[in-house]
Formats: C-alpha cells, structure tokens, sequence
C-alpha cells in the first residue's frame, strides 16, 4: 500500500532530549516536508526537501533539523527540545502535484514536559 | 501564493450535496487551486485541484468561475465520513514545495 509511515505515533519526552521522528514514504516521490499544527494556527511548514541531499525552510523552522541523505526517508530532528514544541507534527511528501497532490502521514503527536 | 477565504462552518444534511465555496480574487493565471480536507486529527488529505476547467473525480468535483475569483467544492453525496475541515489552497504548481494551509471551512455533515 502506498503510504507514508511516521514514527512514533505519540511521544512525551523532557526538555533538552534530543530525540528524532522519522519519515518514509514507499512511492518514490522526490518532495517531502514536515508540518505542525497547533490550535488555532493551523498547519505551518517547518522545512521541505525536493531531492536528495537538498532542504530548504518552511515557515517555522527554528528548533528543528531535517536530512535527505535517501529518497524515500525524511527524519526531523529536534536537538534540544523545548515545550512550545509540543504539537501534532505531519509529514507529507509527493512526485510532484501536478497530478495527485501530497499524501500526508498519520501524525506524531509530541509533548515536551 | 494569493489568499483565500472559505466560510467557518458549514453543515449539511447526509446524503445531500454539499458545496463548499472559496474566494481567492487574487490568484494570479499561473497558480491553481487545490482542496485538502482534514479529518480530526488525522493528516490531511489531497481531494482534488484545477487551474481554469472544472475537474471531477472518484471524491469530489470542483467549479472554477470564469474569471477564476472563486471556486467551489461540491461533494455530491455527503456521507458522516465527510465531516471534516476542508481547505482551499491557491498556489503555483512546484512552488518550492510550500503548501499554505489556512483556517478551512469544518463541515458537519448531519443524519
């Protein structure tokens, strides 16, 4: 099945743990990005990559670090997380959209104590 | 990417059409529009997108007016399922991958 697959699905972890939530997509597609949504603020890109080895800054990218070293995985890295980046964070990736749009994962629901 | 507007809320009795407009006086002749909707919580999901043509498909269709100002969603049978927050998106196709997403319009489909 065509799908992208988040890791994990929840997680709480203490401020300054760095941790990582992965990303893969089995479709071959060449975009991928990481979104949150927060109430009330809606969905806000953090960082997008169109290719392997090439990133670039969404929205919101402070706090966050993310690597393209192969096409079908995307992971976001928060170094040191802090509690206002407790959120519901969504990856999504695509061919391109001129023809299907982006197919978007599950969601990783993060809270940081 | 231009701007858009959708109502807040809008409800629908099950098994009826339901049309959800999007205002977007600014698109430019190069940027499309697309719908995603958003089912509580969960990730969104692509619905469909057009430049100038209506466009139908196995979820939804959408009308573009002629001067392509507004566009409508139409979900010709609305089920519970539908109940969601849909959203209009106005932007260039390949636009450095940015999808803006704004507030929605969250349909309630009623029985």
């Amino acid at each position: 099945e065509a799908q992208v697959t988040q890791n994990p699905r929840y997680l709480i972890t203490v401020t300054g743990k760095k941790l990582t939530v992965t990303c893969s997509q089995n479709m071959n597609h060449e975009y991928m990005s990481w979104y949150r949504q927060d109430p009330g603020l809606g969905l806000r890109q953090i960082y997008y990559s169109m290719n392997v080895e090439v990133t670039d800054k969404g929205d919101v990218p402070e706090g966050y670090k993310v690597s393209r070293k192969e096409k079908r995985n995307f992971p976001l890295i928060l170094e040191s997380p802090s509690p206002n980046q407790t959120s519901l964070y969504f990856c999504a990736s695509s061919f391109n959209d001129r023809v299907y749009g982006y197919t978007f994962g599950s969601g990783t629901r993060l809270t940081v104590v | 990417d231009a701007k858009t507007t959708q109502p807040t809320s809008m409800d629908c009795a099950e098994g009826r059409a339901a049309n959800l407009p999007c205002n977007h006086s600014t698109i430019s002749g190069n940027e499309y529009v697309y719908w995603y909707r958003q089912i509580h919580s969960q990730g969104p999901q692509y619905i469909i997108h057009g430049l100038k043509n209506n466009e139908t498909n196995e979820m939804a269709s959408l009308i573009i007016t002629e001067d392509r100002k507004s566009s409508t969603l139409i979900l010709p049978h609305a089920t519970l399922r539908d109940t969601a927050v849909y959203y209009c998106i106005v932007r260039v196709h390949n636009a450095g991958n940015m999808l803006t997403f704004g507030g929605g319009t969250r349909l309630m489909v009623k029985p």
